[in-house]
């Protein structure tokens, strides 16, 4: 199984500035064939289901505010937001999608500061 | 319009098997590429995948759970159906069903979207 790491366990950050989570896959996630990494970022709020923010590792899904943003390349990879708002308070799971068993990481839990 | 919803029962006992559906709309299970996944959350705890149905009926599941699972389709209903048998209290958690969508381009992508889940509990 690809095992999925991240880092912190959790942050706090003060409105309007950054905040960074970090993901680290066993192995890699790339797959040669298209050059696409396999590596989405959700973000989860209480009570509700996971809401897909970034896939392959970079791509912004359909109205997920441009504050959002991955990147990364290898086995590492990183979620930004770039001006923290208050509605961005939640738990962040990345997830890769190369394989099966698919696989979470443990999450990172941003509050404000 | 990509809805997905899951039903089945609030409390089980140890032992009994759990059935649960997924109920979709605005896409077909019939569609070339496409999946529906499970993923479960016990409470306060990270996401867990479990199992996965394609558009051609092909399946897999959680090496740690194959066992005990068993994913089906029925594609005029828009239902897939999760069965796990011998539920335990550490099978306690939300079990939620995602849509996997598929393009000729890129081909599969991650869950993009996912029904609100349904909190199973297991307890005598």
């Amino acid at each position: 199984d690809i095992v999925m790491t991240q880092s912190p366990d959790s942050l706090a950050v003060s409105l309007g500035e950054r905040a960074t989570i970090n993901c680290k896959s066993s192995q890699s996630v790339l797959y040669s064939s298209n050059n696409k990494y396999y590596l989405a970022w959700y973000q989860q709020k209480p009570g509700q289901p996971p809401k897909l923010l970034i896939y392959w590792a970079s791509t912004r899904e359909s109205g997920v505010p441009d504050r959002f943003s991955g990147s990364g390349s290898g086995t590492d990879f990183t979620l930004t937001i770039s001006s923290l708002q208050a509605e961005d308070v939640a738990v962040y799971y990345c997830h890769q999608y190369y394989t099966t068993p698919f696989t979470f990481g443990p999450g990172t839990r941003v509050d404000i500061k | 319009q990509i809805t997905l919803k899951e039903s089945g029962p609030t409390l089980v006992k140890p032992t009994q098997t759990l059935t649960l559906t997924c109920t979709f709309s605005g896409f077909s299970l019939s569609t070339t590429g496409v999946g529906v996944g499970w993923i479960r959350q016990p409470p306060g705890k990270a996401l867990e995948w479990l199992a996965l149905i394609y558009w051609n009926d092909e399946k897999r599941y959680s090496p740690s759970l194959k066992s005990r699972l068993s994913i089906t389709r029925d594609t005029s209903k828009n239902q897939v159906v999760l069965t796990m048998t011998n539920m335990d209290p550490v099978d306690t958690a939300t079990y939620y069903c995602a849509h996997r969508p598929y393009d000729n381009i890129w081909g599969s992508y991650a869950f993009d979207i996912w029904g609100q889940g349904t909190m199973v509990t297991v307890s005598s």
